[in-house]
């Protein structure tokens, strides 16, 4: 079975500029949401993607965007990037939100980790 | 909202003491309850899970009940070890998007 996998997974940025974060949802899982973990935090909802579309958002600005593509990956967009998007950005998978039984369990990749100076 | 309030870090113990890391929460209704495992540089793993009232999840030694008069959701181990050194977060699914919502976490090393 394959994990969660993220790429790349050390990036630096300066400000305005824009970033792509993949991302590979483990083998059978068909959601992918996107957490971002600022230095000494817990990790924060950014969106989810279900059947290749936005699926929930937490309290994040536009310029966070995101795709799902029909083999369930995932990328994460950020625009004109801020000092404060520097953080750890967090892909995980999980089975299909509607399936009957589901707990709500997420499976994570190691992260990809974004400096922006 | 939903929200899961960790109690404060590090936590600093010897090898083989006892371990309780205190999580409680605030939801609507009765969500499942996770803690999660963050070991340095890497990404977070499920360390167990309880998904209603009075069930206990355990793995790898650790056990946390999930006390709905109480909200409340503690990790505990009987003897730790400097294997166990991480960052533990608690969480819950919830919110109006049905996603997880994760504590602060709480740092905890182990020295020999």
């Amino acid at each position: 079975e394959t994990g969660v996998t993220q790429s790349p997974t050390h990036l630096i940025k300066t400000r305005g500029q824009q970033v792509t974060l993949r991302c590979s949802s483990q083998s059978g899982h068909n959601t992918v949401s996107w957490y971002q973990q600022a230095l000494g935090q817990g990790p924060q909802f950014i969106f989810q993607y279900y059947r290749e579309e936005e699926n929930g958002r937490g309290n994040f600005p536009p310029r966070f965007s995101g795709l799902q593509f029909p083999n369930y990956s995932s990328e994460l967009n950020v625009n004109a990037l801020e000092l404060d998007d520097s953080a750890l950005y967090l892909c995980a998978s999980s089975l299909d939100p509607t399936r009957r039984g589901n707990t709500g369990e997420l499976f994570f990749g190691e992260g990809s980790r974004l400096t922006v100076l | 909202g939903d929200s899961v309030t960790q109690m404060e870090g590090p936590v600093t113990l010897s090898e083989e003491a006892f371990l309780t890391i205190n999580c409680t929460y605030t939801a609507t209704g009765y969500p499942s309850l996770f803690w999660y495992v963050q070991y340095p540089g890497e990404g977070l793993q499920l360390l167990l899970k309880a998904t209603k009232a009075d069930d206990k999840g355990s793995n790898k030694g650790f056990e946390a009940t999930y006390r709905k008069e109480t909200t409340s959701f503690h990790l505990e181990k009987g003897s730790v070890q400097v294997s166990d050194s991480a960052v533990y977060f608690c969480a819950l699914v919830g919110g109006s998007q049905g996603n997880l919502i994760f504590g602060k976490g709480t740092k905890l090393s182990v020295k020999p």
